[in-house]
């Protein structure tokens, strides 16, 4: 049973506009979400994190949205440039509990174009 | 800052073969967590070590281990590979335990299994 699930495998946008990155969890007892970012050959790297008290986290050209009661979390970028393409994983934990690992979702593979 | 080290970073290796991978973390990281990535399954959390202590484990089998040293350093063991385990292995590290801080990945280590 997938804990974490990103639905969109792909998502292709123009140079400029926005891009919207969705992710959907089950577990009730996740308070701490991350978006991470993994180009071909390396290994992800953290882009922006949110804590369940709050709903909203910005940081430059990245916005992460936390709606707890539809247990559902996105991610935007604006505006979008071809240097964001790459696959954008969702991940959640539960903080503060033994079992604090990350829960990963699929991915969803952006690309940008010019 | 040097971030997380993974050596090798490529490996080919026959079934039944042994293969032992190793993870140096950021610089004063005491969290050191494996993942395997492969394209069916997404990024799955192997385990956590923390202060040479194991403090949490994925659902895989006995052939997968790992240990941590005093100077935080980890490495993984897969014994008797099978084909399946053809993966990217990827270590994460953190300041503490993994639910209450962002971790931090390394490039990886691609095995394949042949």
């Amino acid at each position: 049973d997938q804990q974490v699930k990103q639905n969109s495998p792909s998502l292709s946008v123009q140079e400029g506009r926005i891009s919207i990155l969705n992710c959907d969890y089950t577990n009730s007892m996740f308070d701490y979400f991350l978006w991470y970012k993994k180009y071909p050959a390396e290994g992800p790297t953290f882009l922006i994190s949110i804590s369940s008290i709050k709903d909203k986290n910005e940081d430059g050209r990245f916005t992460v949205f936390l709606n707890k009661s539809a247990k559902h979390l996105s991610l935007h970028i604006v505006p979008s440039q071809p240097g964001d393409s790459a696959v954008y994983f969702c991940a959640a934990s539960v903080s503060g509990g033994s079992q604090g690992n990350l829960i990963f979702g699929k991915g969803t593979k952006l690309s940008v174009k010019p | 800052k040097a971030g997380v080290t993974q050596t090798p970073r490529y490996l080919i290796k026959t079934r039944g073969q042994q293969v032992t991978l190793s993870c140096s973390p950021i610089s004063g990281h005491r969290s050191v967590s494996w993942y395997q990535q492969t394209p069916g399954q997404g990024l799955q959390f192997l385990f956590e070590y923390f202060s040479e202590t194991q403090r949490n484990k994925g659902n895989f089998p006995g052939r997968f281990s790992g240990r941590q040293f005093s100077n935080s350093r980890s490495e993984m063991n897969v014994s008797t590979l099978e084909l399946g385990d053809s993966a990217l292995y990827l270590c994460a590290s953190s300041l503490v335990p993994s639910g209450l801080d962002t971790q931090y990945f390394g490039p990886g280590t691609r095995l394949t299994v042949l």
